[in-house]
């Protein structure tokens, strides 16, 4: 069971600006440990989106970026792209489990 | 080029132990922790547990603490995850990966392991 949680599902047309939230608690995101994010592709492996809350691997497209605030992260994808249909997770640590935590992930559909 | 190759599916019966691999390359093994994640047929991911293959320091979620047993062998580049009693909850896609040093997220992930297990 997820302590992360996430919306099931957002939606836009291409182009358009979506955002996905990541509610926590004051024993995760509310810590100082960072938020970080994944995309996973159908029939593929996550993939590493956003690291310490804001920060972009290299290769990943400035489309994507993510904030940290309180108990809740987010993240945005603007000029929305077919090929950013995917699920998306969040992930922390969580000091009362003493371990990582994922979001319950959210599946984003290019209309 | 950093990659982390994972052993091929499995199709086991329920009471039966299995071990799975994930053989590394292109960095050194032993100064990254890696690590385990479970997700369950069309659910999320699940973090299972991470080793450091320099001293076998392992930690695992409470969730899978006791049921599976984690592990690293710096002389083959390889990390392990191990089940002695295989349920059918068992049955899942398996990822390893990478974590970058002294972080706490997975930078480079494995191919996934497929595990059935069905009597």
């Amino acid at each position: 069971q997820s302590v992360l949680t996430q919306p099931p599902s957002v939606s836009g047309a291409p182009g358009q600006r979506v955002t996905i939230s990541c509610t926590g608690t004051s024993s995760n995101i509310g810590t100082t440990y960072d938020v970080h994010w994944y995309q996973q592709l159908p029939g593929s492996a996550p993939k590493l989106l956003i690291y310490g809350n804001t920060n972009r691997p290299s290769g990943v497209p400035d489309r994507f970026s993510a904030s940290k605030s309180g108990t809740s992260a987010s993240l945005a994808i603007t000029g929305l792209r077919v090929e950013d249909e995917a699920d998306y997770f969040c992930q922390c640590f969580d000091i009362s489990l003493t371990a990582s935590v994922f979001g319950t992930g959210t599946k984003v559909t290019v209309l | 080029e950093v990659q982390l190759v994972q052993s091929g599916a499995e199709v086991k019966k329920p009471g039966e132990s299995l071990t799975i691999s994930c053989k590394a390359s292109g960095y050194h093994f032993g100064t990254y922790w890696i690590g385990w994640v479970r997700q369950l047929p069309g659910k999320g991911l699940e973090w299972v547990g991470i080793t450091n293959p320099s001293d076998s320091d392992t930690r695992y979620s409470p969730s899978f603490q006791g049921q599976v047993t984690i592990s690293a062998d710096r002389s083959s580049n390889t990390a392990f995850m191990q089940w002695d009693f295989l349920q059918a909850s068992d049955t899942a896609m398996y990822y390893c990966a990478r974590l970058p040093y002294l972080r706490d997220f997975f930078d480079y992930w494995g191919q996934g392991t497929l595990v059935t297990v069905s009597s």
